[in-house]
């Protein structure tokens, strides 16, 4: 299996700016997570899908932030408009709900809003 | 408090045992889980604990629970310099909930 893939790797953006983040999960798991990295505040839990719904979205910080997953094999989170406060690192993870329900994480996509 | 609570920092020398400490917060938290993560990478899974369990071997990995007391701690027998990298503590608290992760610790191992 190819693991989580997350598109683009890297992206360098101006502030006002729309921010599409991708994500494709493994095959045959059922919950999808997107995560923000950032020095200050460490691992952020943004969002939680099961079964392509939302579950728990408390963690996304404002309107400004989006995220949807049309089916079990794609996800996006969008940032519109970018703020400089944004830039963070964001990873998509996928797992498969059951009794160890084990995370699997992508590589991650460095986000700089200047 | 809610937060899983890690110390930030431990260096080490190489060959000598690594031992990074943990404290979540959920008594009844079903699994808990040790990632590491290497510069410029995500997070990859080492190896996790179900909560019935005291100890756990894999390898050079040790995973020890204190249920009582809740702390999880992860040995690493004869470090390597390719040890080094962040460890992050995760705790499931229920099912169909999100991993809560503790802020990682990182190992600096020198030789």
């Amino acid at each position: 299996d190819a693991g989580v893939i997350q598109s683009p790797r890297h992206e360098v953006t101006e502030m006002g700016q729309e921010v599409t983040l991708r994500c494709k999960p493994i095959s045959g798991h059922n919950s999808l997570f997107w995560y923000r990295q950032t020095m200050m505040r460490g691992l952020e839990l943004l969002i939680y899908f099961n079964n392509n719904v939302p579950i728990d979205d408390s963690g996304m910080p404002e309107d400004r932030f989006s995220a949807k997953m049309p089916n079990a094999s794609f996800s996006t989170l969008k940032i519109q408009p970018s703020e400089p406060r944004d830039s963070a690192v964001y990873f998509c993870a996928s797992g498969q709900t059951g009794p160890e329900e084990t995370q699997y994480f992508g590589p991650g996509t460095r986000l700089l809003v200047l | 408090g809610e937060d899983v609570e890690q110390s930030l920092f431990l260096s080490v020398r190489e060959g000598d045992s690594s031992v990074i400490n943990c404290t979540y917060t959920d008594s009844s938290s079903t699994y808990l889980y040790w990632y590491k993560q290497e510069p410029g990478a995500g997070l990859q899974l080492l190896t996790y604990i179900f909560s019935n369990m005291d100890m756990k071997q894999d390898q050079r990995l040790t995973v020890l629970l204190n249920k009582k007391d809740k702390h999880l701690s992860l040995r690493i027998a004869d470090t390597q310099t390719g040890d080094s990298a962040i460890y992050f503590c995760a705790e499931k608290r229920q099912a169909g909930t999100a991993l809560i992760f503790g802020k990682g610790t990182t190992l600096s191992v020198s030789s």
